[in-house]
């Protein structure tokens, strides 16, 4: 059963840049066949697919971030990350990573974290 | 892009009954790539349904997913308490978007 946690401040400053890093166990994100995601939710609103990648060297973005998002492996720590920059208050949610079969169909998810964008 | 349109935007139910949440797609989602996720409050969101009708391992046999093209359906057969939440529908056939969420609450 694939665990997965994110980690990384929970301020940010606009136009400075997010980083966050999803923590997998239960599983090596180099040997499974699965879509690794990012979604966040800002505070009371819906779901919005932020990017994806499949182990194999493809990456997926939405077209609305995809000037500002950098998605990324490191194998040797059985993590990914997400960059966001140029942030603004709009980018304040919460932030989720999540895997599964699909792109955003995702089986398991971590807790999420709150991201507040301000001065 | 396509858009995600879910109605109603709240059902008010008790439990024992039928809800039926709708789904309906801009354009038409090839080869039924919609999924169906419960959200309840401060928790991330589960799978219900992939593919259309697809239920995931785990989920109990009262929810179902039918529909195609670009009208979708996901029906709870009998409402259980624990089955108070929100839902999402998402389509990912093109770059994936989610519906703005159907919230069911006890009437």
């Amino acid at each position: 059963q694939l665990q997965l946690q994110e980690s990384g401040p929970g301020l940010v400053k606009p136009s400075e840049t997010l980083s966050l890093t999803c923590s997998v166990s239960g599983g090596s994100i180099s040997s499974s066949n699965y879509y690794w995601d990012w979604i966040r939710q800002p505070p009371g609103k819906g779901l919005e697919w932020i990017g994806s990648f499949y182990y194999g060297g493809s990456t997926y973005y939405n077209s609305s971030l995809k000037s500002r998002v950098t998605i990324s492996v490191d194998t040797s720590k059985n993590q990914f990350s997400l960059k966001l920059s140029s942030v603004t208050a709009a980018d304040t949610a919460v932030y989720y990573c999540a895997v599964g079969g699909g792109i955003a169909v995702s089986h398991s998810w971590g807790h999420g974290t709150l991201v507040t964008v301000s001065s | 892009e396509i858009v995600l349109t879910q109605s109603p935007g709240t059902l008010s139910l008790s439990p024992g009954e039928r809800a039926t949440l709708s789904c309906r797609a801009s354009q038409s989602v090839t080869n039924n790539f919609l999924a169906w996720y419960q959200q309840k409050p401060g928790q991330a969101p589960r799978l219900l349904i992939y593919g259309a009708s697809i239920r995931v391992i785990g989920i109990p046999d009262r929810f179902s997913g039918s529909g195609s093209g670009t009208d979708f359906t996901l029906t709870i057969s009998r409402l259980e308490p624990e089955d108070f939440a929100v839902y999402y529908c998402l389509q990912y056939a093109d770059s994936p978007t989610f519906g703005l969420g159907a919230k069911l609450e006890v009437k």
